[in-house]
């Protein structure tokens, strides 16, 4: 019954590979974002698609990927991993962009680049 | 930048008692949406409650309550009756009416002592 799912739940890797982060929603929800949490806890919105279509797109190295095969997944890629690319990733679903509207957020996705 | 802020990083309460974390924002619109998020340990985000600018009334989920002052940019936190499930990270977010982003606060860290 997991509204948003995300995977792996932790992820360690070294500098330079590539990883990716698999999310999905069952709501039936059209848009989906990324968000990163920082080790001092910040949350900053990365992506945004609405229906497959990306919509927003913050001032992210171009090493991070979004991929939407269908609306109800929102995969992230990230190339050439950095050390300060160490955060938790989190996926988060609503029913549409605009108006109001809750965002569910997956369980997260600790990241740790050694 | 439009910004989201907390001004307390950290606040205690004894189990049973009321405390008010607080929050002010910056926007230039007219209508928007807020948000209390909650973050225990276990990492997941769940929300507490929502208001929607253009409604007056202070909205009130169980225990939880808000003071929403448009005027002054404030949308603070009341927990009441607090219980050890209580305790965790109370992130605020500001939600626009066109667009998806959330925009959230530093967050503030509760404890609640026994």
């Amino acid at each position: 019954d997991t509204a948003v799912s995300q995977t792996p739940k932790y992820l360690v890797t070294q500098m330079g590979n590539d990883k990716s982060i698999k999310c999905e929603q069952n709501l039936g929800h059209d848009t989906m974002y990324w968000y990163k949490q920082d080790s001092k806890k910040f949350l900053k919105i990365m992506f945004s698609y609405n229906n497959k279509e990306l919509i927003i797109n913050e001032t992210v190295p171009n090493r991070f990927s979004p991929k939407s095969p269908d609306k109800a997944h929102l995969n992230l890629h990230i190339n050439s991993l950095e050390l300060g690319d160490s955060a938790v990733y989190f996926c988060a679903s609503s029913l549409r962009t605009s108006g109001f509207n809750e965002q569910f957020f997956g369980p997260g996705t600790r990241l740790t680049v050694l | 930048a439009q910004t989201v802020t907390q001004s307390q990083p950290e606040m205690s309460v004894q189990e049973a008692e009321t405390v008010t974390l607080s929050c002010t924002y910056d926007t230039s619109e007219n209508n928007y949406y807020l948000f209390w998020y909650k973050q225990p340990p276990s990492r997941q985000m769940i929300l507490v409650i929502r208001q929607e600018a253009y409604k007056q009334q202070n909205a009130t989920e169980n225990r939880f309550s808000v003071n929403f002052q448009k005027a002054a940019k404030s949308f603070s936190l009341k927990i009441s009756d607090s219980q050890l499930g209580d305790t965790a990270m109370y992130f605020c977010a500001r939600g626009k009416t066109s667009g998806s982003r959330l925009t959230f606060g530093e967050g503030t860290q509760l404890t609640v002592n026994p």
